[in-house]
């Protein structure tokens, strides 16, 4: 069974700093790679994914992520961070079942953002 | 387009009393999910549906049982709940999966349920 670790459960960071989200996933057959947010009091959304292709992602809200093989990891940055993006962030893998696929979900890093 | 609705909000249970969380959604999904959320876990799948009429265990099922009599809605219910099943749940959807990977879909989250069993 695969498994996403998230090394860091807390990450703060000045407003207009830049920030990296670590995840490595423990499969080293091809995978699909997921980002979700969580803002405080709400379900989770699509930030960004990986299925194939360019190793180098973009999603919404000027966040990207590079998928690494050789170092099973997909680490999520940002440039220059918001007041507003203070949320939970989890990386996700998909494992197949049956005639579908499951995500596997770290355990998720809280990122605050301070003015 | 509501997307994925679930109710209630929040509940606060006694031990041994049962629920059902109701998960809707308009989208015409296939798949459906049930999670569980606890702090520092990220989230646990419980029970899965690949369509109507049809439902299975995923990572933490015991405790709960679920049902899927309409494409849109997926039940999740407890029988007798324990304080172990304080949690937040979610459920999502999502459409049929393909091979072809550029057509994986991403999966649809609702806002949560909160339950407190007390």
């Amino acid at each position: 069974a695969q498994s996403v670790t998230q090394l860091d459960s807390q990450v703060p960071v000045f407003e207009e700093a830049p920030v990296e989200l670590r995840c490595n996933y423990s499969s080293s057959v091809s995978v699909y790679l997921f980002w979700y947010v969580q803002y405080p009091n709400q379900g989770l959304q699509l930030l960004l994914k990986y299925l194939s292709g360019s190793t180098l992602v973009k999603g919404i809200n000027g966040f990207e992520a590079e998928f690494n093989k050789s170092q099973t990891s997909f680490h999520l940055r940002k440039p220059s961070v918001h007041i507003s993006d203070t949320a939970e962030y989890f990386c996700a893998v998909s494992e197949r079942m049956d005639s579908s696929y499951k995500l596997i979900f770290g355990s998720g890093t809280r990122l605050l953002v301070r003015p | 387009n509501a997307g994925v609705t679930q109710t209630p909000k929040f509940r606060v249970l006694k031990t041994g009393q049962s629920m059902t969380l109701l998960c809707a959604q308009d989208m015409n999904h296939e798949y459906m999910y049930w999670y569980r959320q606890d702090p520092g876990m990220g989230l646990r799948l419980i029970h899965y549906s690949v369509g109507e009429g049809t439902t299975a265990k995923g990572e933490v099922p015991d405790g709960y049982n679920v049902s899927r009599l309409k494409k849109q809605n997926f039940l999740l219910g407890l029988e007798s709940a324990a304080p172990s099943q304080t949690s937040v749940y979610f459920c999502a959807s999502t459409g049929a999966y393909l091979d072809d990977p550029s057509s994986y879909n991403e999966q649809f989250f609702g806002p949560g349920t909160r339950l407190t069993v007390l």
